[in-house]
């Protein structure tokens, strides 16, 4: 069954440094999104993205957040200048077309030290 | 703009006990989809269940059974004769749905940590 891959698992960065997770959709789904969850909390939306541009994006999406998709695969989620309240898991998710289901992948923990 | 509730912070049960999670969400959308998600202690987000807002008829899979009632904008979700495998925070989610583009964000409860002791 397809699904949502996400690497690394896990990443640990000093503060200030940019970081990048990456994300793998599914391969016919169109939609993607960016959630993050910060230890103990809720999971929170931050961006979507449709026909290669952000449809939508929270509050905490600011200027030290992107997303591109590079190639026809891969979905990123960069992060320019970590800060210590970065630290959180971070959630890729995609849909097809018709479907309002969104996929999730494993998340990716990042620690920011 | 949305809103999801689940005022149930923390449940505990011993095994084999019915459970239900409370879910109350707010929406001007007149069509919507709502959601349930385990998140087991590894992590991830475990797809359970969708429902539209057309759709009041309620759901029953295996131990799991879910209520959707719009005059009180609940979607609670019971469990029957719990199990230790059940532990875990589950999310009660809504994004607003008419086709295509317009399927929104997942806006997410805050989740109940649902403990299952032996």
């Amino acid at each position: 069954e397809p699904e949502v891959t996400q690497t690394p698992s896990h990443q640990v960065t000093q503060m200030g440094q940019e970081v990048i997770l990456r994300c793998v959709p599914i391969s016919n789904h169109l939609y993607f999104y960016w959630y993050r969850q910060i230890l103990g909390q809720k999971v929170e939306f931050l961006v979507s993205f449709y026909n290669n541009e952000i449809s939508e994006k929270s509050e905490i999406f600011d200027d030290q957040f992107s997303v591109e998709r590079p190639d026809g695969s891969n979905f990123t989620l960069k992060i320019r200048s970590t800060k210590l309240e970065d630290s959180a898991m971070y959630f890729c998710a995609s849909r097809d077309r018709a479907s309002s289901e969104q996929f999730f992948g494993p998340g990716t923990r990042l620690t920011v030290l | 703009a949305q809103k999801v509730t689940q005022a149930q912070t923390e449940i505990s049960v011993v095994e084999k006990e019915d459970v239900t999670l409370d879910c109350v969400y707010e929406t001007r959308d007149t069509t919507y989809y709502l959601f349930w998600y385990k998140q087991p202690p590894s992590g991830e987000l475990v797809f359970l269940i969708r429902r539209n807002s057309f759709d009041e008829q309620n759901e029953i899979s295996g131990r799991y059974s879910w209520n959707f009632q719009k005059s009180t904008s609940s979607f609670n979700f019971t469990i029957t004769a719990s199990q230790v495998v059940d532990s875990a925070v589950y999310f009660c989610a809504l994004t607003r749905g008419a086709g295509g583009t317009s399927y929104g964000k997942l806006t997410f409860g805050q989740g109940t940590i649902l403990t299952v002791h032996p």
